[in-house]
């Protein structure tokens, strides 16, 4: 099976920041990727690593350590609508995507 | 951008009906997959396919599921006779290449009664 673990819920305020931590045990890795997902609605995609190392996307940053089974997403300058829900999820092999249960973000004015 | 587009965007169903769920991926894509998220849950793997045939496949996919790319440009979802616990939103999504991110169509809610 596929261990990936993420916290449940976080709650942050407007022109904060959040870090969302993912680690994963898992039969295979190609490469890991964050989801945003609003509710009733399909996952868009923020990010993907593949490589040790923080990638920057504007607002939003993910790094990778590979060896520690670990990621995050960090959220910069939270606007009201970056409240959702965020996937991590790992390609275990050059198929299959599997994803965590989710972090629901609320972001409070 | 070019968009996974899913038909219906609602289905509902007697228990032990057939339904086939629609998708057009987009048209340079060449991986093909079905997801499903029970309301509340996680995203779940159900099937991926790739070449004309089905790569890899989810203990969820059992015989009563079934997936087929009739022609060049659909992909579809056959559940052969439901059971209540198939109520979820079924989510399509396709990805050009091997390292590339997947893109998910609007979702597919299917009630099961």
């Amino acid at each position: 099976g596929q261990n990936i673990d993420q916290p449940t819920e976080m709650t942050a305020t407007e022109g904060a920041i959040v870090q969302i931590n993912c680690t994963y045990q898992t039969s295979g890795f190609n490469g890991l990727f964050w989801y945003q997902q609003h509710a009733g609605e399909a996952p868009t995609f923020l990010s993907y690593n593949v490589l040790d190392g923080l990638e920057e996307k504007g607002r939003f940053s993910s790094f990778l350590s590979r060896s520690k089974g670990y990621s995050y997403l960090l959220l910069k300058e939270l606007q009201m609508k970056d409240s959702a829900s965020y996937l991590c999820a790992v390609r275990v092999n050059d198929y299959k995507l599997s994803f965590g249960a989710g972090t629901t973000v609320t972001v409070r004015a | 951008e070019p968009e996974v587009t899913q038909t219906p965007s609602h289905q509902v169903t007697q228990m032990g009906q057939e339904v086939i769920l629609r998708c057009v991926p987009i048209s340079n894509h060449l991986y093909f997959y079905w997801y499903r998220q029970i309301l509340g849950q996680k995203v779940e793997f159900l099937v991926s396919f790739y070449n004309n045939e089905i790569s890899e496949k989810s203990e969820i996919f059992d015989d009563q599921f079934s997936v087929e790319r009739p022609d060049g440009s659909n992909f579809t979802l056959k559940i052969r006779s439901t059971k209540l616990e198939d109520s979820a939103m079924y989510f399509c999504a396709s990805r050009v290449g091997a390292g590339e991110k997947l893109f998910f169509g609007s979702g597919t809610q299917l009630s099961v009664l």
